[in-house]
């Protein structure tokens, strides 16, 4: 079965400081990999997705991330937070060697940046 | 481009009634799929179609909950004799065919047991 740990409940940063959002997944063959944002009483907003290829995606609002399949983590990063990047962070996973497998998510990381 | 539209956007019920909410995809997305949110967790998957079919459905997803999407456009999700453990954001998402495509999401129904 597949699964997603984001370790951390809550993230704080200052804002301007580099930022990193952990995620680690367990799948049984290769793995598609998503990140997605949530706002209070909002539904979730994509960010970005890996696939295949470069191990480090880019995504939308300047976030990025890294896969690495020894770790089998894909932790999210941006270089400088935003006040405006508070929110809920979730990851996701889904293997689609495994047939109509549905996206599994992790509890979720409360990012908040302090101005 | 419209998003995925939800309505209503909350729903407060007594228990035991029935309540139907709706989901409106990306009109070019012929996946959509139901989740189910509580506070302090990830969505949990309840059901998913592509087009018209149903294609898979969670074990979540008990016989009072029921599904439809009759012609492969909006979707309807019914609960049956609510109960106080089903209040939850219930969220709609979309996609394109491909399990490499992101999924797009609504921002949800609320609904309260009382």
């Amino acid at each position: 079965a597949q699964s997603v740990a984001q370790p951390e409940d809550q993230v704080n940063v200052a804002e301007g400081n580099p930022l990193t959002v952990k995620c680690t997944y367990s799948v049984s063959g290769n793995p598609y990999l998503f990140w997605y944002v949530q706002y209070p009483n909002r539904g979730l907003q994509f960010l970005l997705k890996y696939i295949t290829g470069d191990n480090l995606v880019k995504g939308s609002y300047g976030f990025e991330a890294e896969f690495n399949k020894s770790q089998t983590s894909f932790h999210l990063k941006k270089p400088s937070a935003l006040v405006s990047d508070s929110a809920l962070y979730f990851c996701a996973v889904r293997t689609p060697d495994s047939g109509n497998t549905p996206l599994v998510f992790g509890k979720g990381t409360r990012l908040s940046v302090i101005a | 481009d419209t998003g995925v539209s939800q309505d209503p956007r909350h729903k407060i019920t007594k228990r035991g009634q029935n309540v139907t909410f709706r989901c409106d995809p990306i009109s070019e997305h012929n996946r959509l799929y139901w989740y189910r949110q509580t506070l302090g967790q990830g969505p949990e998957f309840l059901t998913y179609f592509q087009n018209e079919a149903q294609l898979e459905k969670s074990r979540l997803l008990s016989d009072r909950f029921s599904a439809e999407r009759p012609k492969g456009s909006f979707s309807t999700l019914e609960i049956q004799r609510t109960e106080q453990g089903d209040s939850a954001m219930y969220l709609c998402a979309s996609s394109s065919q491909g399990d490499n495509q992101p999924q797009h999401f609504g921002d949800g129904t609320r609904l309260s047991i009382l």
